[in-house]
């Protein structure tokens, strides 16, 4: 079972704008993390938050996390044509081995 | 370069064979992860291994089988038994437990 849950399934925006991915997931986790995926490729890692962390930064990311609501966004501002991707946050569990579940992901278009 | 490798990039199975699908890594992570993502889907988790000669079924293991025998290599037989194996497959590993996963390239495979 997918553990995340992501909204909205797709978004297209233009070059400059900011874009805000949100992640819903479902169990108590130690960490949540967001990766990329461009087409047809592997995911890379963006970043990583834990559970006792409620925003972190990195470059033009910005991601917040709500363990009371049990929810995570992912801002990318200033977004480039090359930001098209599709983006996935997944979450590690707080119990048992910490297997990474991955959510049904958002896929950005970013016109020029 | 460390990193993780998936080999064949691309495969074509007849009905009824079984197919085994390359996953090395010299990141030195106890972790391994097989996934499967169909068209504009999430990844759903297949089997994990903590450690060698150790591997769990994950959410969708039917027709899938593992080994790990080494380390550095974890790889997935997708048997006969696997009614629908038509997708992109994905391995990861990870240090045990914690922080980001590593990804491979992906092997798409497809019924033929």
């Amino acid at each position: 079972s997918q553990q995340g849950e992501e909204d909205p399934q797709a978004l297209s925006i233009q070059e400059g704008e900011n874009a805000t991915m949100n992640c819903s997931y479902k169990t108590s986790i130690n960490n949540l993390q967001w990766y990329r995926q461009n087409s047809g490729r592997g995911l890379v890692h963006l970043i990583l938050i834990r559970s006792n962390e409620r925003e972190k930064h990195s470059g033009r990311l910005r991601v917040t996390l709500d363990t009371s609501k049990k929810s995570s966004s992912l801002l990318i501002t200033a977004s480039r044509a090359a930001d098209t991707a599709s983006y996935f946050c997944a979450t590690r569990m707080n119990t048992g081995f910490q297997k990474l579940v991955f959510g049904t992901g958002t896929r950005l278009l970013v016109s020029p | 370069d460390g990193g993780i490798t998936q080999s064949p990039k691309y495969l074509f199975r007849k009905e009824g064979q079984n197919v085994t699908l390359s996953c090395e890594q010299n990141l030195n992570h106890d972790a391994m992860y097989w996934y499967r993502q169909d068209p504009g889907q999430g990844l759903r988790l297949i089997y994990y291994s903590q450690i060698v000669n150790d591997f769990q079924k994950g959410d969708i293991a039917e027709g899938y089988s593992v080994s790990r025998e080494k380390k550095e290599s974890f790889p997935l037989t997708v048997t006969s038994a696997q009614k629908n194996p038509t997708a992109f497959y994905l391995c990861a590993s990870s240090i045990q437990g914690a922080g980001e996963a590593f990804f491979g390239q992906g092997t798409r495979l497809t019924v033929v």
